[in-house]
């Protein structure tokens, strides 16, 4: 089956404009993940939704970044007034969600950002 | 806050070689680990993880990984590579803390040579 869609694979902007990242995950996937990696970083989280809801936004660095799921499937993930420090690979992450059990995440291509 | 160390961060091996990375994590508790791994041009992907039980999980491919509680590590090991193998590979962690995110290493990234 399909797997986790990223669009767009890569998206140039200056600084102080603002993006839209859009995931898509595997169909049927209530878990949703945001990740950043930074050049010669791992995977660094940004947020979670357990359907339309943000279960854990603790890695968003600052009121800059938020992130949307309005109907439990598609998210964006929005940077306001970009930094050329947002410059990262932007990974998003689905899984199933069983209750009591941890599922391993399924990861997109990615969007790679880059600030000018 | 937990964290995830992986000291290697570029290995080059010769084909048929033996690897081992190693990671090590900070946190205490009750974890569930897994090793991801980027093949070139590729999203990261599953290699294995383990959750509980038996210490020394296989994965895909030939590699295997031996969770060591008493020194917050799970290893990753192949017997023999193959120039296939090179890819960054990647240890991660998520802690029984209530919390799904996952904390990733820095990477460690394999180059076989023919």
């Amino acid at each position: 089956g399909a797997g986790v869609s990223q669009t767009p694979s890569n998206k140039v902007t200056e600084k102080g404009k603002y993006v839209e990242l859009r995931c898509d995950p595997i169909s049927g996937h209530t878990a949703l993940y945001w990740y950043r990696q930074s050049l010669g970083q791992g995977p660094e989280f940004l947020i979670y939704f357990q359907g339309t809801g943000a279960a854990d936004d603790s890695g968003l660095p600052n009121d800059r970044f938020f992130a949307v799921r309005p109907e439990g499937s598609v998210s964006t993930l929005k940077i306001q007034r970009t930094e050329r420090g947002d410059s990262a690979v932007y990974l998003c992450a689905s899984s199933p969600t069983r209750a009591g059990v941890y599922n391993e995440q399924f990861f997109g291509p990615g969007t790679r950002l880059t600030v000018l | 806050a937990q964290s995830v160390s992986q000291h290697n961060h570029h290995v080059i091996l010769s084909e048929a070689a033996s690897l081992e990375l190693g990671c090590n994590y900070s946190y205490g508790g009750t974890v569930n680990l897994f090793w991801y791994v980027q093949y070139p041009g590729q999203h990261l992907q599953l290699l294995l993880k383990y959750f509980s039980g038996d210490p020394l999980v296989k994965g895909i491919k030939g590699f295997e990984a031996e969770f060591i509680k008493s020194k917050f590590s799970f290893n990753l090991r192949k017997p023999s590579v193959q120039w296939s193998d090179t890819a960054e590979y990647f240890c991660a962690v998520n802690a029984y803390t209530g919390r799904r995110a996952l904390t990733f290493g820095s990477g460690t990234r394999l180059q076989v040579q023919p």
